[in-house]
């Protein structure tokens, strides 16, 4: 079982709020991962990171920011957050033998 | 770019029987790792299966199996003896491995729905 935290579990939010939503792991994994999936539909990749200091956007254009100052937090935050923003947000952490390991996801609702 | 495609947007299949997956990807890296995720209904995406590009054998887990096809970019899932526990989304994903980073890409789903 993967030791991979994400908080808040659940949050609603006004529109043009500053939301960050926090993504822990005690796996010492390098490689952190954030995704945002609506519900029963496929994945996207909105940012990924390969170690402290370093992060990359996904395919998916997004308007939020990562931060890797320390290997086990990747936090995402959402400076001003829209109805648009509304989804599921899932971090991902992957070890050296490259699997990739899920937490729970953060279910964001801007209303 | 990499994409990663799954034609099958929902499938089902009877108790104990066996069913097979589909995904195929474009790629023209030749150092990358395939998986095979399943989410359950509101619940945590978890690791089915993974395959190392670079082996040729196929990899197995228990009931689960893929049937990996490097020069045809193609990565099926078969899962033998369904259980209603195997009811959920599938995802394939498709991870890049180089000194720039691991991005890692997933397809759109499978719907599986095992019946009784």
């Amino acid at each position: 079982e993967a030791d991979i935290y994400q908080t808040p579990r659940y949050l609603v939010i006004g529109t043009g709020k500053k939301i960050t939503l926090e993504c822990s792991q005690t796996m010492g994994h390098d490689k952190m991962y954030w995704y945002q999936q609506d519900p029963g539909m496929e994945l996207h990749l909105i940012h990924y990171s390969y170690g402290v200091n370093s992060t990359e956007k996904g395919d998916l254009s997004s308007e939020s920011t990562v931060s890797r100052i320390r290997t086990e937090h990747f936090p995402l935050t959402l400076e001003s957050a829209r109805p648009s923003h509304t989804s599921q947000y899932l971090c991902a952490s992957a070890s050296t033998g490259n699997t990739i390991y899920f937490g729970e996801g953060s279910w964001l609702t801007v209303v | 770019a990499q994409t990663v495609t799954q034609s099958q947007p929902e499938m089902s299949v009877q108790e104990a029987e066996t069913v097979t997956l589909s995904c195929t990807y474009d790629t023209s890296e030749s150092n990358y790792y395939l998986f095979w995720y399943k989410q359950p209904p509101s619940r945590q995406m978890i690791l089915v299966i993974r395959q190392e590009a670079y082996k040729q054998q196929n990899a197995t887990e228990n009931r689960f199996s893929v049937n990996f096809q490097k020069a045809a970019k193609s990565f099926s899932l078969k899962i033998s003896d369904s259980q209603l526990g195997d009811t959920a989304m599938y995802f394939c994903a498709f991870m890049k491995v180089n000194t720039g980073g691991f991005k890692t890409i997933f397809g759109a789903g499978t719907r599986l729905f095992v019946k009784a």
